[in-house]
């Protein structure tokens, strides 16, 4: 089945510094979002990008989209402590069912 | 989270007894999917509804079967527990693919079969 795939798959840094994570998927899309889960807790939606799109920006999220490579990325930048978490990119396909396929994601510990 | 519930939050169960989950949703939204997340393996869609009566298989759907009789009720069962569906599993709801804010998940509940 069509998956994101989440690249690395642990991430450590400082606090003030970037996070760049990265998504490969494998079919065509209309849509691939980006989810956040803390900890023993449900994911929150943090930014959707469309197809026709190459780049979002939501505060101090940047979304990239390249679907000749079928991949995306999410920058974290001046991260903090309370953006540790795990970050999963889901990816829908053109089959008009409105489903997303997540990816395994990435853990993200942000040191203080 | 808001505007979307699931019970029981935890549960423990035997191999063989039947188990069903229940999310609930206030949105009057009319997707509404189960999946499942595993260490390693991410979040897995089990089955997804797109109105009453009418719902469908996700990717990992054998041992599970659903059931939406109203549109703010859909029911997970698994009809006969396994040591392998011991997991967490959520809840998720959509106005639709054009739903420019995603998914709102549930809070999870976590399965264990003994």
């Amino acid at each position: 089945s069509q998956q994101g795939e989440e690249d690395p798959q642990a991430l450590s840094i400082q606090e003030g510094e970037n996070a760049t994570m990265n998504c490969s998927y494998k079919t065509s899309i209309n849509n691939l979002q980006w989810y956040r889960q803390n900890s023993g807790r449900g994911l929150v939606h943090l930014i959707l990008i469309r197809s026709n799109e190459r780049e979002k920006h939501s505060g101090r999220l940047r979304v990239t989209l390249d679907t000749s490579k079928k991949s995306s990325s999410l920058l974290i930048t001046a991260s903090r402590a309370a953006d540790t978490a795990s970050y999963f990119c889901a990816t829908d396909d053109t089959s008009g069912t409105y489903k997303y396929i997540f990816g395994t994601g990435t853990r993200l510990k942000v040191l203080a | 989270d808001a505007g979307i519930t699931q019970s029981p939050r935890h549960k423990v169960t035997e191999t063989g007894t039947p188990v069903t989950l229940r999310c609930h949703q206030t949105e009057n939204h009319r997707y509404m999917y189960w999946y499942r997340q595993d260490p390693g393996h991410g979040l897995r869609l089990i089955h997804y509804s797109y109105g009453v009566k009418d719902t469908d298989k996700g990717e990992v759907s054998d041992g599970y079967s659903v059931s939406r009789s109203k549109t703010e009720d859909f029911l997970l069962t698994l009809e006969s527990a396994t040591s392998s569906q011991t997991s967490v599993y959520f809840c998720a709801i959509s106005g639709g693919t054009g739903d420019y804010y995603g998914y709102t998940f549930g809070s999870g509940t976590r399965l264990t079969v003994v």
